[in-house]
């Protein structure tokens, strides 16, 4: 019984490269979520999705960010363009339901922007 | 807006209790969870709690006044492996939604 898988662990990428970061969620999850926790800061949420919709995006920044969660495969979470405050750990949530009590966590992607 | 604070670091002794508190002011309230989360690793849950009063899982408990905008969890028998950051999270709006977290309470367990 699979949790919630993310990849890569970690990435390094240089400045104005593209970062793809990807969240496949716990088998009978149809809801997803991705936050961002910085250094010394807070989770922060960034965006919600259900299969094939994005629900709300409201964390997102407006520029070179973006994800999707395709009928098929995983969710992915693409920033271009990457600059040095982007580094952070990105974390993938999955729920069964949209109320549901308990979002679990994928073991995240640390981004390195260099 | 949305706002939770919690303390930023405390520090316990094995064998002891502690009580992590967490005051949230956010723009809606539709329950509030505790997490665990050891450095590198993901958030694990602990516990939520949508109604007043006291959850108690085994060792873990979490509490709730919503009239207060207030929480705690309650780690009884510390064991050394619970140094670790807990983090409150409000889900403020009803269905789906992302969760809004403090910045995580550092729990450091003393021999």
């Amino acid at each position: 019984n699979a949790g919630v898988m993310q990849n890569p662990r970690h990435l390094v990428r240089r400045r104005g490269q593209e970062a793809r970061l990807r969240c496949s969620p716990m088998k009978g999850h149809s809801h997803v979520y991705w936050y961002r926790q910085l250094p010394e800061e807070g989770l922060k949420f960034m965006v919600y999705l259900q299969k094939e919709n994005i629900i709300d995006e409201s964390g997102m920044p407006k520029e070179r960010f973006s994800a999707e969660f395709p009928k098929e495969g995983p969710s992915i979470l693409r920033i271009q363009q990457v600059v040095r405050g982007d580094s952070a750990a990105y974390f993938c949530a999955s729920s069964r339901t949209p109320g549901a009590n308990e979002q679990f966590f994928g073991p995240g992607t640390r981004l390195t922007v260099l | 807006g949305q706002n939770i604070d919690q303390p930023t670091e405390m520090t316990a002794t094995e064998g002891a209790i502690v009580q992590i508190n967490c005051t949230y002011q956010t723009s809606g309230f539709n329950g509030l969870f505790w997490y665990q989360q050891h450095a590198g690793e993901a958030p694990t849950f602990l516990s939520y709690n949508v109604l007043d009063g006291l959850e108690e899982k085994g060792r873990f408990s979490s509490f709730l006044s919503r009239s207060k905008g207030y929480s705690y969890l309650l780690l009884k028998e510390l064991q050394m492996k619970d140094s670790a950051s807990y983090l409150c999270a409000v889900r403020p709006r009803g269905g789906a939604d992302g969760l809004t977290f403090g910045k995580g309470t550092h729990l450091i367990i003393q021999p």
